[in-house]
Order: structure tokens, then C-alpha cells, then sequence
């Protein structure tokens, strides 16, 4: 299995800017997971479905940021518009049974920088 | 709300050592304790992971224990090796999804 599977790797936009993020989960898993990682706040969670449907997004930060999961292999978290204090390293995480009591499986991140 | 502390924040230890890194968490309602390993630029791998009923768990030179009703959990490692360098996080999972320490990075000298 590829594992979780994030594009870009790196992404260097300008303030003002629309940046769309995608995250394909590890085929069969039915949870997905949407991390935003700084120095200051360390890993925190912004969203997460359940079989495709948005269960909790009390940590998005802002409307600016929007989240979907249209089928089980595919997920896009979105920001529009985007401000240099959205530079961070996004991360996707997949799990299988019960997403919560499950082990979580990491994709390779997405590092953004808004200039 | 749920906190996860972990100290140190940074450790550097000689080639051969054995080494504990702390995990403490506010509230004992859990139902899991994760512990992950972070390389410079990469996602997280989970290492170990322990159920609220169980007490220690064992992988390899790694020993994870969890102490639910004092809020602890350490994660040993045995005989350090250069290659364990990195960050080790310390997640908990409760009736929400994990909540994340920020970690002890790790230096393993040769």
C-alpha cells in the first residue's frame, strides 16, 4: 500500500490567495483526519470525517478554511483567502475501524508558506 | 479540555543509553494513548499504542506504560541507537479524536 498520499509536498503562495490541498487516504479506511502543525501550537486538528461525512470541525480556524470529502479516496481542505499566519505543515491521517480508538496513519504533509 | 504536556522538550543522550521520555495528560477519561515518531520533514509513524485497560505495551527496544488515574505515561527506550533521533509525540484519545503533545525531540550521539 502507497499509505496516505498528500500534494503538493510544498506550496508558496501569496497572501490573498487560494490554496486547495488534497489528501488520498489509505484504500479501506474509513476515517480521515486534517492536522495543521506550527512551532507555537503543535499539532492540532482541524477536521475529520467519518465515511465521508464531516463529524467535527471545531478546530478550523476560520471560515476561510473549508473541508471535503466527496468519495472515500479523496479530500481536499481549502483556504481562501489565505494569510501568511496559515504557513504551516498540514498533514492527512487515515484509520480504519472506528477512527478515534484506531491508530491513525500519517501522509508526508503538505508545508505552506503565505507570503 | 484536554491537555497533553511533555517534558523534556529536548533531550541528548550518548549512543547505548536508556531513556524515558514523559507523557502527562489532564483528563483521565481516555480511551487511548498513542505514542508516534516524527523525522525532520515527515509525517508521524505511530509507535505504540495502548488501550485505556492495558498497562504497558512493548515493541521491540520500546516500552510504552500508562498510568490512567495519574494522568502519566512514559515511553522507554532501551539501548539508544543514532537512528532513534527524532521527535516523539505523545497523543491521547478520548470521546474526540487525538489531542497531541508537542513533543520531545530526541539527539542520540554516536
Amino acid at each position: 500500500d502507497a499509505g496516505v498520499i498528500q500534494s503538493p509536498r510544498h506550496e508558496v503562495t501569496e497572501m490573498g490567495q487560494e490554496v486547495t490541498l488534497r489528501c488520498k487516504p489509505i484504500s479501506g479506511h474509513n476515517s480521515l483526519f486534517w492536522y495543521r502543525q506550527t512551532m507555537m501550537r503543535g499539532l492540532e486538528l482541524l477536521i475529520y470525517f467519518n465515511n465521508n461525512v464531516p463529524i467535527d470541525d471545531s478546530g478550523m480556524p476560520e471560515d476561510r478554511f473549508s473541508a471535503k470529502m466527496p468519495n472515500a479516496s479523496f479530500s481536499t481542505l481549502k483556504i481562501q483567502p489565505s494569510e501568511p499566519r496559515d504557513s504551516a505543515v498540514y498533514f492527512c491521517a487515515s484509520s480504519s475501524i472506528g477512527g478515534i480508538t484506531d491508530t491513525q496513519y500519517f501522509g508526508p504533509g503538505t508545508r505552506l508558506t503565505v507570503l | 479540555k484536554q491537555e497533553v504536556t511533555q517534558i523534556p522538550a529536548a533531550l541528548s543522550v550518548p549512543e547505548g543509553e536508556n531513556l524515558v521520555l514523559n507523557c502527562s495528560f489532564t483528563d483521565s477519561a481516555i480511551y487511548n494513548l498513542q505514542w508516534f515518531r516524527q523525522d525532520p520533514g515527515k509525517g508521524l509513524t505511530s509507535l505504540l499504542l495502548i488501550q485505556s485497560s492495558q498497562r504497558e505495551q512493548t515493541s521491540g527496544r520500546l516500552n510504552a506504560s500508562l498510568d490512567k488515574s495519574s494522568g502519566r505515561s512514559t515511553l522507554y527506550i532501551a539501548a539508544s541507537q543514532p537512528g532513534d533521533s527524532a521527535t516523539y509525540l505523545c497523543a491521547v484519545g478520548g470521546n474526540t479524536p487525538l489531542v497531541f503533545g508537542k513533543g520531545t525531540r530526541l539527539s542520540v550521539i554516536a
